[in-house]
């Protein structure tokens, strides 16, 4: 089956740099992505990764590394709207619909 | 566009009442899904539609059903509530099963005492 392992809370200041690491076990590989979800709020897609590699989109990047089953978002120039949970997903076994790790809670103090 | 919408945003229910929980997209998309969020659980999917007549079962599909009733929309239904249902549920769409980027509704906040 599909497991995924993330660190359940991270901490930082503004201006920062931090890493969210996810690590996963699947049967069959699709890539990974990375939601982020502000509390009581709806989870927005941020990044896909099906290439080992950084994949970079403004102050975020995410990272890939299928040999060694590993993944990270890496969050630039922290800002206290960063404040938020994040949660790295993996495609199931039948490969149509996502399963997600239980989600990291970040939070950014000035 | 609206983009996946839900209602309703707030339901209270008694053990052993039924509700139905709707969902609509705007986007065209093939696939939909439900999900439930607990604290310290992350998401975990009841039941998705990969496509329109077709339905299967997720995660955490017991106690549940689920209506794909055209492509904008796919229901869930409770038919006897019990306070293990108390949740925030998700609906969420993508363009296929395949994508990984999923389009979220904003939730309902479920409680069953």
């Amino acid at each position: 089956g599909q497991s995924l392992e993330q660190p359940s809370e991270v901490t930082a200041v503004e201006g920062a740099i931090v890493q969210i690491n996810c690590t996963y076990q699947t049967s069959g590989f699709y890539g990974l992505s990375w939601y982020q979800q502000h509390d009581g709020g709806a989870p927005t897609f941020l990044s896909y990764n099906a290439l080992d590699g950084l994949e970079e989109t403004g102050r975020f990047s995410s990272f890939l590394s299928r040999s060694d089953s590993y993944g990270y978002l890496l969050l630039q120039e922290l800002q206290m709207k960063d404040s938020a949970s994040y949660f790295c997903a993996v495609r199931d076994q039948a490969g149509t619909a996502l399963i997600f790790g239980k989600g990291t809670t970040l939070s950014v103090s000035s | 566009n609206a983009g996946v919408t839900q209602t309703p945003k707030f339901q209270v229910l008694k053990t052993g009442q039924s509700m139905t929980l709707q969902c609509a997209q705007d986007m065209n998309h093939n696939s939909m899904y439900w999900y439930r969020q607990d604290p310290g659980m992350g998401l975990r999917l009841i039941y998705y539609s990969a496509s329109e007549g077709t339905t299967d079962k997720g995660e955490v599909p017991n106690g549940y059903n689920v209506s794909r009733l055209n492509k904008r929309e796919f229901s869930l239904r409770l038919e006897s509530a019990a306070p293990s249902q108390t949740s925030v549920y998700f609906c969420a769409s993508s363009h296929r099963g395949a994508s990984h980027e999923q389009y979220f509704g904003p939730g309902t906040r479920l409680t069953v005492t």
